[in-house]
């Protein structure tokens, strides 16, 4: 099983700080990355993916990718409060014939006002 | 347009008892999954099915765990002789084909054997 670690956190911030949260994954062959919100009681929603080396940016988040380095780094900028949620790495295996997601625990974070 | 459904959104069943989980995937979405979250965990890959297949099964933690998926569209996960083990949330997402594209999950069904 190939895994995908996370620290559980909470990552606490205040409200428009940087919020960095860190993914590492064992799989060296891994080629597809994702980040998932969910809020308490709610269902996992996509933020963004990665393919690439290097940064991808959607608005307020940044998606890091360093596959020499098999890590991936997810950067919220101007932290809200309604940021607040567990973040979910995700990382696509790669098996014969089959990709599946493979995720990790979740890292807590908190932005207080 | 509509999102992954499932249903029940809660269950609750005596230990012993079969249960039957219901997803409804985006229309169009080919593949579907089913993964387990329990309390403080990870999501749990459970099974997956492209079209009506389930190419890969390995994921279903025993033999009490089944899914079926007809005319390429609604899956059911079944339960025999639910264990106390088996309360979790059960997420089912879709995505538009088994690859490179996003899984967009359902509001899950929590599940509870008592």
């Amino acid at each position: 099983q190939k895994e995908v670690e996370q620290n559980s956190g909470p990552l606490s911030v205040p409200e428009g700080a940087i919020a960095s949260l860190n993914c590492t994954y064992s799989d060296r062959g891994s080629q597809s990355f994702f980040w998932y919100r969910q809020y308490s009681g709610k269902s996992p929603e996509l933020i963004m993916f990665i393919y690439s080396n290097g940064d991808k940016e959607d608005g307020r988040f940044t998606a890091q990718l360093n596959k020499a380095s098999q890590y991936v780094s997810l950067l919220i900028r101007d932290s809200q409060p309604s940021d607040s949620a567990t973040y979910l790495c995700a990382v696509k295996e790669m098996n014969t014939g089959f990709q599946k997601l493979v995720f990790g625990t979740g890292t807590r974070l908190l932005v207080s006002p | 347009g509509a999102g992954v459904s499932q249903s029940p959104s809660n269950k609750v069943t005596e230990k012993g008892k079969d249960v039957e989980l219901r997803c409804d995937p985006i229309s169009g979405h080919t593949a579907l999954y089913w993964y387990r979250q329990s309390l403080g965990q990870g999501l749990e890959f459970l099974i997956y099915f492209q079209g009506n297949s389930a190419p890969d099964k390995s994921g279903l933690p025993s033999d009490r765990f089944s899914a079926e998926r007809t005319g390429g569209s609604v899956s059911t996960l079944t339960i025999q002789r639910t264990q106390q083990e088996d309360s979790a949330v059960y997420l089912c997402a879709s995505s538009l084909i088994q690859g490179d594209y996003e899984q967009y999950f359902g509001p899950g069904t929590r599940l509870t054997v008592t």
